[in-house]
């Protein structure tokens, strides 16, 4: 069945620091790939997709580019602000887009 | 103004008794969905809907029952409740193929 892999666990970092969580995935066919944002006491939002090779998603500074020969779709941002705390889910849907399959997410910690 | 609304927020149950959790969706969306939140887990689909009075097993349906009486309306049932059923569940609507989901803000239950 479909999975998919991301950046396990927390990751901390400072205000301005890069960010990087890795998503990896595995489909038949030809998935949609998805970054959802769960802020604390709220349910998940998209954060933005992608559905074609080589195509990038992005929102409010962050960027992930669907790559199919390395089934990738790293979420990145250049300068993390403290607002950016939350919890991001990396997620698949297959090719009639009505189920999704989410990662186990990474808690995104970032301090003044 | 909230477009999927989940009733209760809270609940404490006891081990063997009857829970519902009720979710109410304004968006005139087709699809709806029941997913377990565990740390550790990520969110799991527990069941979904496309249409009302009839309902889908997800990945992880055992011990779970789901009713859809009408379009708006999304209920999950556990008819034993059990220590690992603790959890936070969560409710979503979306559009069918677009994969966007639109959570609720979650009930957080805990089985004693």
């Amino acid at each position: 069945g479909d999975s998919v892999t991301q950046t396990e666990g927390q990751v901390a970092l400072s205000e301005e620091d890069f960010l990087t969580i890795h998503c990896n995935y595995s489909a038949s066919g030809y998935p949609t790939l998805f970054w959802y944002v769960q802020y604390p006491g709220e349910g998940p939002q998209l954060l933005f997709r992608a559905s074609r090779d080589k195509e990038k998603g992005s929102s409010r500074g962050f960027e992930a580019t669907y790559d199919k020969g390395t089934t990738s779709f790293h979420l990145r941002k250049a300068s993390v602000q403290e607002s950016d705390s939350a919890v991001y889910y990396c997620a698949l849907s297959g090719g009639s887009n009505y189920k999704l399959t989410f990662g186990k997410g990474t808690l995104l910690t970032v301090t003044p | 103004e909230a477009a999927v609304t989940q009733s209760p927020r809270s609940k404490v149950a006891v081990t063997g008794g009857k829970v519902t959790l009720s979710c109410h969706q304004t968006n005139n969306h087709d699809y709806m969905y029941w997913y377990r939140q565990d740390t550790g887990h990520g969110l799991r689909l527990i069941h979904y809907s496309y249409v009302a009075d009839s309902t889908e097993k997800g990945d992880i349906p055992d011990g779970y029952k789901a009713s859809r009486p009408s379009q708006e309306n999304f209920s999950l049932i556990l008819e034993l409740a059990s220590l690992s059923q603790t959890a936070v569940y969560f409710c979503a609507s979306s559009v069918q193929g677009t994969g966007q989901l639109y959570f609720g803000e979650g009930s957080k239950l805990t089985v004693l």
